[in-house]
C-alpha cells in the first residue's frame, strides 16, 4: 500500500525556474528518501534525510522534513530540461526493524527548454 | 549506473505461465529488495532478503516467491501469471537493511508483459 502522497501530481515549469514538490506520509518514520525516475526506467536515489534532521542540501536539491506534520518537500533550483522526470518520496516505518520502502504516488515534473 | 543488474530487461509471456527474474546486487550489499511498479498500484514493496534469509514481506502474492543465493544474487519467481501481473519489477540492494538509515540502489527493472 502507498505510504504517502506527492503534491502536485504534475508540474510544468520553464528551464531556470525552481520546482517544489511536496510529500505527505502517514506513519512515524526513521528516514525519508527522494528518488527520480526517468520514463519507465530505474529509480535514481537523490537524497536521504533522517527523522532528526530538518533540512538537507545536495547540489541544486534542498529537502526539508517536518515530522510533526508528516511532510517533506523537495526543491530543485535552477531547473534544467534534464530534470524532467517523475519524483518519488519513500519512507520506511519506524520500529519495524526492516528497511523496505513505501513510496508515494510521485510528481511528474516537466521542464520546458 | 547503480551497480545493480537485472535480467531480462523485457519479458513477454502468456497467462498461466511461470517466469523467473534475476537480480545481482551491488558488490558488498547484503540486502536485496523486490518492488513492483504498475499503473494502478504504483510502486509496491514485495519482499526483502538479507544475507540469504527472508527479512520482510510486503504485498507479495502467494503465486510469487523469491530467494537469495549464497553468492547474494536473488531470483523472483512469478507463476500462474495473470494479465494484472504485467508491471515493472525492480530489484534494489543496500549494504545493511537492518533498520539503520540505508540507501537502496535500484536496478533498471524488468518489464513483464502478460498477454
Amino acid at each position: 500500500s502507498q505510504q504517502g502522497e506527492e503534491d502536485p501530481q504534475a508540474l510544468s515549469i520553464q528551464e531556470g525556474e525552481n520546482a517544489t514538490m511536496n510529500c505527505s506520509y502517514k506513519t512515524s518514520i526513521n528516514n525519508l528518501q527522494w528518488y527520480r525516475q526517468n520514463s519507465g526506467r530505474g529509480l535514481v536515489h537523490l537524497i536521504l534525510i533522517r527523522s532528526n534532521e530538518r533540512e538537507k542540501h545536495s547540489g541544486r536539491l534542498r529537502v526539508t522534513l517536518d515530522t510533526s506534520k508528516k511532510s517533506s518537500s523537495l526543491l530543485i533550483t535552477a531547473s534544467r530540461a534534464a530534470d524532467t522526470a517523475s519524483y518519488f518520496c519513500a519512507t520506511d516505518r519506524q520500529r519495524t526493524g526492516a528497511n523496505n520502502l513505501f513510496f508515494g504516488t510521485g510528481t511528474r515534473l516537466t521542464v520546458i527548454p | 549506473d547503480s551497480g545493480v543488474t537485472q535480467t531480462p530487461k523485457h519479458l513477454i509471456t502468456a497467462t498461466g505461465q511461470r517466469v523467473t527474474l534475476r537480480c545481482s546486487p551491488r558488490s558488498g550489499d547484503l540486502s536485496v529488495y523486490w518492488y513492483q511498479q504498475s499503473l494502478d498500484q504504483g510502486l509496491q514493496f514485495l519482499i526483502q532478503y538479507y544475507n540469504g534469509e527472508e527479512r520482510a514481506k510486503g504485498n507479495i502474492l502467494e503465486r510469487f516467491s523469491a530467494q537469495q543465493f549464497p553468492d547474494l544474487h536473488s531470483e523472483l519467481n512469478l507463476s500462474s501469471l495473470e494479465l494484472g501481473d504485467s508491471a515493472l519489477y525492480f530489484c534494489a540492494s543496500s549494504v545493511e537493511g537492518r533498520g539503520a538509515p540505508d540507501t537502496q540502489y535500484f536496478g533498471p527493472g524488468t518489464r513483464l508483459t502478460v498477454l
